[in-house]
């Protein structure tokens, strides 16, 4: 069974910093290539970042290039997500989710999510 | 940036009903569009995808259509479980971007 289990979430300061994980079981991590979406409190979803399955190629939304760094550890089946310089408008549910092997980058496989809050 | 507009912004109907959703992308994204659903403190789940691929386990009262720019969402007899919000998203370019959402409830 797929499972993908974000941590790291919590209370924090504007332009302080956070690292998310998301440990990955019940399939090839490698294999796939992972993406972080959010989703602000009553609000819609926001893609983030994608990282291919060897980590060599990356991408991020405009609103956090910059600011959040992807990242994959292939031997510990975990992705993370480094966010520096938050923002109040950073705080949202973050889940991770992985690519539709395939047809391309659609995310058949997500996370609970963890909260992120940034405020002082 | 590719914008997705989704309509209406909520949908009222009963079960059973026939539910039509809309999403509509500012450029051609061809065919690659997907739906998801997500209900109340639950990740999305991936319905459709490539407009018109029903993902793994999801049932056939779900159909996608579309290409270009305009595309469709039907649920053809809503089930309770139905009730939820919708997203629609593109993979054409980066960065990969979601629609508001159609809030599907019960009337």
């Amino acid at each position: 069974e797929v499972q993908l289990v974000e941590s790291g979430g919590g209370l924090v300061q504007p332009g302080g910093s956070l690292r998310l994980s998301c440990a990955a079981s019940g399939f090839t991590f490698s294999d796939y290539s992972m993406n972080w979406v959010r989703q602000a409190p009553g609000k819609g979803l926001e893609w983030l970042s994608y990282i291919s399955g060897s980590g060599s190629s990356t991408y991020y939304a405009d609103s956090v290039k910059g600011r959040f760094t992807v990242s994959r550890d292939n031997a510990k089946n975990s992705l993370y997500l480094q966010m520096n310089s938050l923002r109040d408008e950073d705080t949202a549910v973050y889940y991770c989710a992985r690519d539709l092997r395939g047809p391309g980058v659609y995310f058949d496989y997500w996370g609970q999510g963890t909260l992120v809050t940034v405020s002082s | 940036e590719i914008v997705l507009t989704q309509s209406p912004a909520t949908l009222s109907l009963s079960p059973g009903e026939r539910a039509t959703l809309s999403c509509r992308a500012s450029q051609s994204v061809n065919s690659y569009l997907a739906w998801y659903q997500q209900k109340p403190g639950q990740a999305p789940r991936l319905l459709i995808y490539d407009a018109s691929n029903r993902a793994t386990g999801i049932p056939a009262r779900f159909s996608g259509s579309g290409s270009g720019t305009d595309f469709t969402l039907t649920i053809s007899s809503l089930e309770p479980e139905d009730f939820a919000v919708y997203y629609c998203q593109q993979r054409t370019n980066w960065p990969l971007t979601f629609g508001p959402g159609t809030k599907v409830d019960i009337k």
